[in-house]
């Protein structure tokens, strides 16, 4: 099951724009992450922020959590046509075994238009 | 240094074959991760093994599937009696260090596998 859900499921931007996905969860978290995915490259890890911060930055990503509200944002600055890809989040939560899980959302597919 | 390597990149399977998928993590690294990721989906996790040993394998979708990691390096997923349904992109991964979730992890290209 997918506890994640990002929002936009699409976005479409101009080079230069910024780009604000969201992801919302569910269950109480370790730490939240976020994964960037094209054809090129595969699944790259961007940035983990953990349950007891709420903010980081990244170069051109900044994230924020919010635990109360059981969401997270990634902003990407001034995109670039390489940015093109799909953007998921994933939770670290306890799982039934004794340790953590990373669960996936289904992501958000963003286009930078040269 | 090398990344996670995966194969093969691309599998064609008949129904009813029995598939091998392999997986070499990052050298050193003590946890290793396999994920289903169907198309148009996130990843969706199978099961975690730190070094040796299998720790959690709660994702698995049936018996027909089973993995190991030997020596604690390089691991295998096996899918016995493929069925249309198993279709999808299978991704492995590695981190650091134990504790899956907690640290970032390095994912490997994944094989695509198509069960006819």
């Amino acid at each position: 099951s997918q506890q994640g859900e990002e929002d936009p499921q699409a976005l479409s931007i101009q080079e230069g724009e910024n780009a604000t996905m969201n992801c919302s969860y569910k269950t109480s978290i370790n730490n939240l992450q976020w994964y960037r995915q094209n054809s090129g490259r595969g699944l790259v890890h961007l940035i983990l922020i953990r349950s007891n911060e709420r903010e980081k930055h990244s170069g051109r990503l900044r994230v924020t959590l919010d635990t109360s509200k059981k969401s997270s944002s990634l902003l990407i600055t001034a995109s670039r046509a390489a940015d093109t890809a799909s953007y998921f989040c994933a939770t670290a939560e306890a799982s039934g075994a004794g340790s953590y899980q990373l669960t996936f959302g289904k992501g958000t597919k963003l286009s930078v238009i040269p | 240094g090398a990344g996670v390597s995966q194969s093969p990149r691309y599998k064609v399977a008949k129904r009813g074959q029995d598939v091998a998928l392999r997986c070499d993590p990052i050298s050193g690294h003590v946890s290793l991760f396999w994920y289903q990721q169907a198309l148009g989906q996130g990843p969706e996790f199978l099961t975690y093994f730190q070094n040796e040993a299998q720790l959690d394998k709660s994702g698995l979708p049936s018996d027909r599937f089973f993995a190991e990691r030997p020596e604690g390096s390089v691991s295998t997923l096996k899918i016995q009696r493929t069925q249309q349904e198993d279709s999808a992109v299978y991704l492995c991964a590695s981190s650091l260090i134990e504790g899956p979730g907690l640290d970032e992890q390095f994912f490997g290209p994944g094989t695509r596998l198509t069960v006819l």
